[in-house]
């Protein structure tokens, strides 16, 4: 079944600790973004991919980093998590619209990450 | 950049009765404005979307209008039913890739 999947759902860590958080899909879509989002709070993207090689940083400042060498896959990394990162992190992808429309966005199920 | 302002917070209503959220943005090339669902616990999911050529559109229960010279569009459910209960973001977007939300509103539907 075509969906967003996402590693790990839930993390507890401690300060310092290099963390990637996984993001595949398998919807066949070019576009990739990454949120973080305070539960229930507002989304904030934080990064976005237009297709392989292509990553460009959101709104929010943030220290994470991503790649996107294959198309189906987009992993967020944190060299040296903070209790400031603590947070939840949503995946979701979007394929092109014809003529450049929009297209819906499909979000993952997201990760819990904790820093103590 | 494009800000995105979305009132109430939280909205309580009795079920049968109608809901409306409001959002407000600032970039006038925004031309793009969808509206998520997000259950406790889930992800969001998209409910209902509206371009800027079009003022007002319906789907069963719920509708969008847009109101491009005050720069504000609105979610209307009517007859809400306890399963409506969640939090609803609105967004705006300028281009075809970054979606700027609003903060949320908390709608709790009471039987």
């Amino acid at each position: 079944e075509a969906d967003i999947y996402q590693t790990p759902r839930y993390l507890v860590i401690g300060t310092g600790k290099k963390i990637t958080l996984e993001c595949s899909q398998t919807m066949g879509h070019d576009k990739m973004y990454w949120y973080q989002q305070d539960p229930g709070m507002e989304l904030h993207l934080i990064h976005y991919s237009y297709g392989v090689n292509s990553t460009e940083k959101g709104d929010l400042s943030s220290e994470s980093t991503v790649s996107r060498i294959r198309t189906e896959h987009f992993p967020l990394t944190l060299e040296s998590a903070r209790p400031s990162h603590t947070s939840q992190y949503l995946c979701a992808s979007s394929e092109w619209g014809s003529g450049g429309s929009y297209n819906e966005q499909f979000f993952g199920p997201g990760t819990r990450l904790t820093v103590l | 950049g494009e800000n995105v302002e979305q009132h109430p917070s939280t909205l309580s209503v009795q079920e049968g009765d109608s809901a409306v959220i409001k959002c407000t943005y600032s970039d006038s090339a925004s031309n793009y404005f969808p509206w998520y669902k997000q259950e406790l616990g889930k992800r969001p999911q998209l409910i209902i979307d509206i371009r800027s050529n079009v003022g007002e559109k319906k789907d069963q229960r719920i509708a969008v209008t847009l109101n491009k010279t005050a720069k504000h569009f609105s979610l209307h459910i009517t007859e809400t039913q306890p399963e409506d209960s969640a939090v609803y973001f609105c967004a705006a977007s300028w281009d075809y890739n970054k979606l700027i939300f609003g903060a949320g509103t908390r709608l709790a539907v009471h039987p």
